[in-house]
């Protein structure tokens, strides 16, 4: 299956501060995808990033907040902007395989 | 919209027991329905992935079904182990290539 490198890990931020997430992919994607997914609460789609073209958000996220970029076809970052508690989650990359998808290990983000 | 619905919300079995994990969604316009595993702060793992055309997959001590035109699918896990504890999560895959999950199903097998 598909290798996902997604960095880092976990982190503990300020409120206020950003922090951005990387996803390498060990081959070539069309599209990689976003998650978050709140304390207990299952997966949410935030956007959709396609190389060459601006990342496409879902309701309820905008690119203010959650910028996107996607460099070439085996790359992408995800910035949280301007950080708040509400944001402690942990955010997942992913990217479709003709097998199913695959997953990031997933960052886990803490807002203090 | 299409939802995604797992019952039950969460589940208790001693080792040894077979189970059955339940999930329905609304639209019934899906390209595949994937299941999968996650433990505690972790990634998620994919267990199996069922395509619409499909009834059901199987892998090792797990059976996938799925009715397409009844909106459900059901995981059948036989010989339930303490390491099967996780939470399961079945995600439907619709038009536009995007998964919709629904909300798992915490498992603990008690040794």
């Amino acid at each position: 299956s598909a290798v996902i490198s997604q960095k880092p890990s976990r982190d503990i931020c300020q409120r206020g501060t950003s922090l951005t997430i990387q996803c390498q992919v060990d081959s070539q994607v069309t599209m990689m995808f976003w998650y978050r997914q709140q304390p207990g609460q299952s997966l949410t789609l935030i956007a959709t990033a396609n190389q060459g073209s601006e990342a496409t958000y879902e309701s309820g996220f905008v690119i203010d907040k959650f910028p996107i970029s996607r460099p070439n076809l085996t790359f992408s970052t995800l910035t949280v902007s301007n950080m708040s508690p509400e944001d402690s989650s942990i955010y997942l990359c992913s990217v479709p395989r003709t097998w199913g998808y695959t997953f990031g290990s997933g960052t886990r983000l803490t807002v203090v | 919209k299409q939802e995604v619905t797992q019952i039950p919300a969460a589940l208790s079995v001693p080792e040894g027991e077979n189970l059955v994990l339940n999930c329905s969604f609304t639209d019934s316009a899906i390209y595949n329905l994937q299941w999968f595993r996650q433990d505690p702060g972790k990634g998620l793992t994919s267990l199996l992935l069922i395509q619409s055309s499909q009834r059901e997959q199987t892998s090792g001590r797990l059976n996938a079904s799925l009715d397409k035109s009844s909106g459900r699918s059901t995981l059948y896990i036989a010989a339930s182990q303490p390491g099967d504890s996780a939470t399961y999560l079945c995600a439907v895959m619709d038009s536009s290539y995007k998964l919709i999950f629904g909300s798992g199903t915490r498992l603990l097998v008690r040794p």
